[in-house]
């Protein structure tokens, strides 16, 4: 059974601070994607990631794929409370079906 | 465009009552799922349709069931309500597999 595990659970900081949460497997995937999602809200794609090693940024937001692709880790740079919510990595678990991890609840206090 | 519409936001049902939850995108996706969401956990994929007529279970199938008669609709059949299906229900849409785009969601509270 493929498994998608984030670290940390929760976490709370003040802003202008800088703060990396991980996605972590034992398995390959062929694509990860991360997700963020507000109370009450479905979640927002953010980014897919599809080759190894690779890095792609948006905005004060970096994504990195692990070279073996069982990895990705979201670094934000400069945190602010816009950045608080629900951050989900996602990755395909064979044919079309699609596995989430738990998430990191992000905190960004003022 | 509306993207993914939901409804009802929320709901209670009694035990052993039955329901549909809505969902429409009007994107022209081929790709549409259903996931519930529990308390501190990720998204579980119930059931997902890769396009008009063709369905197919996901993770956690028991207790529903989908139809896809259409490119934009995929409704969801509670048809035996148990309070284990208190959740929150998204749908979503893609058009290519691994990109989704998902609904506000449908709060259920079965008691």
């Amino acid at each position: 059974t493929q498994l998608l595990e984030q670290s940390p659970q929760f976490l709370s900081i003040q802003e202008g601070e800088n703060l990396t949460v991980y996605c972590n497997s034992s398995s390959v995937f062929s694509s990860l994607q991360w997700y963020r999602q507000e109370p009450g809200e479905g979640p927002v794609l953010l980014v897919t990631v599809v080759t190894g090693g690779e890095v792609k940024k948006l905005k004060r937001l970096t994504f990195q794929f692990g070279d073996a692709r069982k990895d990705s880790s979201l670094h934000i740079t400069a945190a602010q409370p816009g950045d608080t919510g629900l951050y989900l990595c996602a990755g395909a678990a064979g044919g079309f079906k699609t596995i989430f991890g738990a998430g990191t609840r992000l905190f960004v206090k003022a | 465009n509306a993207g993914v519409t939901q409804t009802p936001k929320f709901r209670i049902l009694k035990i052993g009552q039955s329901m549909t939850l809505q969902c429409a995108q009007d994107m022209n996706h081929n790709y549409m799922y259903w996931y519930r969401q529990d308390p501190g956990m990720g998204l579980k994929l119930i059931y997902y349709s890769v396009g008009a007529g063709i369905t197919d279970k996901g993770e956690v199938p028991n207790g529903y069931n989908v139809s896809r008669s259409t490119t934009e609709d995929f409704p969801l059949r509670l048809e035996l309500a148990a309070p284990s299906q208190t959740s929150v229900y998204f749908c979503a849409s893609s058009p290519r597999w691994n990109e989704q785009f998902f609904g506000p969601g449908t709060r259920l509270t079965v008691l």
